[in-house]
């Protein structure tokens, strides 16, 4: 396999669930992010991972729990999600190369998404 | 606040024309732009960057900056119906991913 792989594709869910979003990437690249993208609004950054260290939290609710057990890995816990949390969720990884020009660091490759609808 | 904006559209553009995309940023500490296309039910695909002022050609896609007036854009020469998908722009202030901010959108259709 190549590239980003993410699963599920879809996942309906209520809001006293508990489920996990799985994201691989075969990249050999050094960070992993969740994104967020709603109809009409832009992508908004959750989370970010560079060399399996938690960077950034974009102010996220608690119910979404990140996990990057390594490099290659990332998984987003949901629990008690809310109707709103209904939307497309992106991983993407970069190349982070230490000493790399500064933009190819951050060129992004997503996944296919999970399109999450929370009833 | 940075903020990227595009006009969401839909741009009908059709087959075998220029098709234009623009893009402007208030964040005048923006040092990169990225073009993005979203197919319909994908995710994102890197198409374009640019970090000089002036033109960036790659096959029929040309990307355009001008830092003093805060505007990138895209040209998609003999556009395609393929080419029909949203186009995101994005830019970059630095500071690792927080620092890049995507715009809204533009929803580009090819007419046959």
């Amino acid at each position: 396999e190549t590239g980003v792989t993410q699963t599920p594709r879809h996942l309906v869910m209520g809001m006293t669930n508990k489920k996990s979003l799985k994201c691989e990437q075969h990249l050999g690249h050094n960070a992993m992010y969740w994104y967020k993208q709603s109809a009409k609004k832009p992508l908004e950054l959750m989370f970010v991972y560079n060399f399996k260290e938690q960077t950034e939290n974009n102010s996220v609710p608690s119910r979404f729990s990140p996990e990057c057990p390594n490099s290659s890995h990332l998984f987003l816990h949901l629990h008690t999600l809310q109707p709103e949390d209904s939307a497309l969720y992106l991983c993407a990884s970069s190349p982070k190369s230490v000493g790399g020009l500064s933009i190819t660091n951050e060129k992004l490759f997503f996944g296919s998404g999970t399109q999450l609808s929370v009833l | 606040q940075k903020e990227v904006e595009q006009n969401s559209g839909p741009l009908s553009v059709p087959e075998g024309a220029i098709a234009s995309l623009n893009c402007t940023y208030s964040d005048r500490g923006s040092q990169s732009f990225f073009w993005y296309r979203q197919y319909s039910g994908k995710s994102p695909e890197l198409i374009m960057f640019i970090y000089s002022n002036g033109d960036k050609e790659d096959g029929r896609f040309t990307a355009q900056l001008n830092k003093a007036s805060q505007y990138v854009s895209l040209l998609i020469r003999d556009s395609q119906p393929s080419d029909s998908a949203t186009y995101l722009c994005a830019g970059y202030s630095g500071g690792g991913a927080d620092g890049l901010t995507f715009g809204k959108g533009t929803h580009l259709i090819i007419q046959p």
